[in-house]
Order: C-alpha cells, then structure tokens, then sequence
C-alpha cells in the first residue's frame, strides 16, 4: 500500500516570503499522480497543483512550483511571493494509475498547516 | 457552475441512531468519491462510482455504512447504527474521470456521535 508523510505539522512564514511544503510518498509502482491540495477555513479542498509520475519537468502554477524528486520519492511544494490567502492546510496526495482493489482514491498525508505572517 | 454540495453541513446523533449524508457533485461529473477524516488522521477513501455502479468500495470500514448513488446523479452515505469512531468530517468529490484529474470536493459534512 502506498503512503504519504508530510513531515511539517506546521509551518510559518512572512509575507512576500517564500516558503517550501515538504512531502514523500512510498510506493512501489512507477506510474502514478501527485497532487497538492489547499484546504481553506471553509473547509472545501482546492487543487493547488498536480505532476505526473512520467513527466521529468516540475509542474508550476504561477507562484506555487514541485520539486518532484522520482528517485528520492520526494514532492515538495514551493509558494513564492507568500500572499495572506496562502493561510491554509495543505495536503500532499498520491493516485495510481492503475483503476480499482483500492486504487482509485486518493492517498493523502496528515496535512501542514501553513501560517502566513503579516 | 454549481460545485459539489453537501449536506447537513453538520449533524450531531446519538450513538445508535442513523445518519444519511447527501453529495450532489457537478453536473456531468460521472465519477464520485467519498472520503473520511476522522480527528487527527489522514483523509481516507471510502468509495468510488463511476455513474451509479460503485467501481471500488475497498474503504468502506464496516457494513454499517451503506453507500448509494440513484440514477447516477446524486448520492447519499447511511450509516446504521453510528458509532462514536464514525465522528469525522466526511467530504464527497466529483470529476470527469482520468486519474490525473483534478478532483472537485465539497465543503463536507461534519458527523459528530455522542
């Protein structure tokens, strides 16, 4: 079975600042998806930014950006230019692609909790 | 474009008692999830339907937790008889289908058993 460790309960950071989300994952397949997802005070989760296991290239989406390591089993998450609106948990998840006997959902991690200082 | 809803948003019930929570995912979305957080754990899936078959229901915990999805629109979670280990935040998630999609969630229901 696959799992996902986010190492950071918390984190803090300034405004304007940069700030990097850690994430592994372990698994033994080779074809899979990586997702970052924002979860608001509302409670309703946001895709922030997703990668595909094949693709060499780190996925950006304006000012958030992976560090996707395949071999280290690494996917950090990387938010420049920290916005107050960045206050939020995010969630690390990995999804086969492979369908069905327990694949199809997504495998999340415990979360970080990140704190944007003004 | 309407989202994925969900209600109650919350519900409070007496260990013993039944609860039936209610998904209505994005109009034309085939695929729907429903996933668990209980306090201080990871965000664990439940099931999956593809229109009204259930395509993978390897994360439903119990029998106690009924799954449906009439007609392939909306769909409801029964749990019968609720214990105090279902309290949790239950959030339902629709897409159009490919893996790599971007899921859409709903703001969740949060069960409280007493």
């Amino acid at each position: 079975a696959q799992t996902v460790t986010q190492s950071q309960p918390e984190m803090s950071v300034q405004e304007a600042e940069t700030v990097t989300l850690s994430c592994t994952y372990d698994t033994s397949e080779s074809d899979y998806y990586l997702f970052w997802y924002k979860q608001p005070p509302s409670r309703q989760m946001i895709l922030v930014i997703r990668q595909e296991a094949y693709k060499q290239q780190n996925a950006t989406e304006n000012r958030f950006s992976v560090n996707f390591q395949k071999a280290a089993k690494s996917f950090s998450l990387k938010i420049s230019d920290s916005q107050l609106g960045d206050a939020a948990m995010y969630f690390c998840a990995y999804r086969s692609a492979r369908s069905g006997g327990g694949a199809d959902g997504l495998t999340f991690g415990k979360g970080t909790h990140l704190i944007i200082q003004p | 474009e309407a989202g994925v809803t969900q209600f109650p948003s919350h519900s409070v019930i007496e260990k013993g008692q039944t609860v039936t929570l209610r998904c209505d995912p994005i109009s034309g979305h085939d695929n729907l999830y429903w996933y668990r957080r209980v306090m201080g754990k990871e965000i664990k899936f439940l099931l999956h339907f593809v229109k009204e078959s259930k395509q993978d229901e390897s994360g439903m915990p119990n029998n106690r937790f009924l799954a449906e999805r009439t007609g392939g629109t909306y769909s409801t979670l029964k749990v019968q008889p609720a214990e105090l280990e279902d309290s949790g935040v239950y959030f339902c998630a629709s897409s159009r289908g490919r893996p790599s999609e971007k899921l859409f969630f709903g703001s969740g229901t949060q069960l409280s058993v007493l």
